[in-house]
């Protein structure tokens, strides 16, 4: 069946180095994905998107890249911070669809 | 930056008995939608509103569920008659675009004992 799965329950990195998030997709039919942050107590916070006709898409620290051929979608994060902890989402939707497919999560852990 | 609110933000109740979890989407938003997450599992969408009528719902929002636009602001999810593993975070979202790119409340936790 459909499914969004992600490689790594938890990933550990010291401050200001660049964590990577994985994310890896089977329906072939998604055209739209999203990364969201979640912090304990509340609800998902969206950080970026990426609609299927784009590889690569930057915003603040933060760089989404989407791999089609192997239905991979990865997160990036510049100088992580504390702040950062929490844990990653990542989301699809295919065209005419409302609802989104969550992933497992990630959680990430910034060691100061 | 607008928001949704949800409210309350844990609510314990019976099994069997009927709960109501509200929401207030953003107010210029069109759509809406009812996550779940159980306790260390995944997000899981339960059903999507638009225009005053269920657009799509999953296999989880069964006969128990129902949702309702009472008046210009609030968005209602009901459970009739909850059951133990209905026990979960309920997030409720809105968005104003085709794309489903939402913003989310902070949630309801509901304990069912």
């Amino acid at each position: 069946g459909e499914s969004v799965g992600l490689h790594l329950p938890t990933l550990s990195v010291q401050e200001g180095d660049n964590s990577i998030i994985n994310c890896a997709y089977s329906n072939s039919a998604s055209d739209y994905f999203i990364w969201y942050k979640q912090e304990s107590g509340k609800g998902p916070q969206f950080i970026i998107d990426i609609r299927s006709n784009m590889d690569k898409r930057q915003g603040q620290r933060v760089t989404v890249l989407l791999n089609k051929t192997v239905k991979h979608l990865s997160l990036q994060i510049a100088a992580t911070q504390p702040g950062d902890s929490a844990v990653y989402f990542c989301a699809e939707a295919d065209t005419g669809r409302r609802a989104l497919t969550f992933g497992s999560g990630t959680r990430l852990q910034v060691q100061p | 930056e607008p928001e949704v609110t949800q409210t309350p933000s844990h609510q314990v109740t019976q099994m069997g008995q009927e709960v109501i979890l509200r929401c207030v989407p953003i107010s210029n938003h069109l759509y809406f939608y009812w996550y779940r997450q159980i306790l260390g599992q995944k997000v899981e969408f339960l059903v999507s509103f638009y225009n005053n009528e269920i657009s799509e719902k999953s296999e989880i929002f069964d006969d128990q569920f129902s949702v309702e636009r009472p008046d210009g602001s609030n968005f209602t999810l009901k459970i009739r008659s909850t059951k133990l593993e209905d026990s979960a975070m309920y997030f409720c979202a809105s968005s104003d675009r085709v794309s489903p790119g939402y913003t989310f409340g902070s949630g309801t936790r509901l304990t069912v004992v």
